[in-house]
C-alpha cells in the first residue's frame, strides 16, 4: 500500500520553512525519508519507529504519530542544497518488513 | 570507502535483448535490493535477497530475474527488454529488512531502443 505524500511539490526562497506530509491508510511500524537529487541515488535522512517519537539533525527534523498513521517531514530555514525530491517509506505493523515508497515531494528551494 | 556500485551506469539495449546490470556492495549488508524508478515516480521494488533467500514482488513480471551468487554481488537480468522497461535501476542493500536504513548505488540507467 502506497503512502500518500503531500504537497507534491513546492518552491521556497532561501530561508523559508516547509512542511511535507506522509500519510498511510494502514497501522505503521516506521516510517523512513530519503531526499534524491536529480540524476542520483535516494540518500537516507532518517528512520522514525512506531511509538510517536521524532527525530532531527541540523535543521531538519520528522515527527511520526502512530494513531494518525502520519509522518512530516520539516525543514526550517531552507538552504539551496535542500532541494530534492523527498520521499517517504513505510513499513507497515506485522508486515513482511517491506518499505514502500511515496511518489515524492518535489522541493525546489530558489535564492 | 564503503559503497554500493551500480555498472554500467548508462546502458542502452535493443527490444529484446538480453541485458544483465551488475551490482556490489563493501558494507557487507545481509540485504540486497533491486528497485525500478521510472522519471518522476517512486522507486518500486522488484526483489530483493537476505542472505541467500531470494523475495520476488508479486507484481513484478516475469522477463526480470536476479542472481546473487555471493554477499558482495548482485546482478539483474532483463530477459527480454521492451520499450516500457526504460527507466533507471537502483540497487540498495541494509542490514537487515524493514526499520534498517537503505544505502543506494548510483543506480543505472538503461535505454531500450
Amino acid at each position: 500500500q502506497q503512502p500518500v505524500q503531500s504537497p507534491q511539490a513546492v518552491i521556497l526562497r532561501e530561508g523559508e520553512d516547509a512542511v511535507i506530509n506522509c500519510s498511510s491508510s494502514k497501522a505503521l511500524y516506521s516510517v523512513h525519508w530519503y531526499r534524491q537529487k536529480h540524476g542520483e541515488a535516494p540518500v537516507f535522512l532518517m528512520i522514525l519507529l512506531k511509538g510517536g517519537e521524532q527525530k532531527g539533525h541540523d535543521k531538519i527534523s520528522a515527527s511520526f504519530n502512530e494513531k494518525k498513521q502520519q509522518s512530516s517531514l520539516y525543514l526550517t530555514a531552507s538552504q539551496l542544497s535542500y532541494s530534492g525530491t523527498y520521499f517517504c517509506g513505510t513499513e507497515v505493523s506485522g508486515g513482511y518488513q517491506k518499505v514502500t515508497f511515496g511518489i515524492g515531494t518535489k522541493l525546489q528551494v530558489i535564492p | 570507502d564503503a559503497m554500493v556500485i551500480q555498472n554500467p551506469r548508462y546502458q542502452v539495449t535493443q527490444f529484446g535483448k538480453p541485458v544483465t546490470l551488475s551490482c556490489s556492495q563493501t558494507l557487507n549488508h545481509n540485504v540486497m535490493y533491486w528497485y525500478q524508478q521510472k522519471s518522476s515516480q517512486a522507486p518500486k521494488l522488484l526483489f530483493h535477497y537476505y542472505d541467500k533467500d531470494f523475495n520476488n514482488e508479486a507484481d513484478t513480471p516475469d522477463n526480470f530475474q536476479s542472481r546473487r551468487p555471493n554477499t558482495s554481488f548482485c546482478f539483474l537480468d532483463i530477459r527480454s527488454p521492451g520499450l516500457g522497461d526504460a527507466a533507471m535501476y537502483l540497487c540498495a542493500t541494509s542490514r537487515g529488512r524493514g526499520s534498517y536504513e537503505q544505502y543506494f548505488g548510483p543506480g543505472t540507467r538503461l535505454t531500450v531502443t
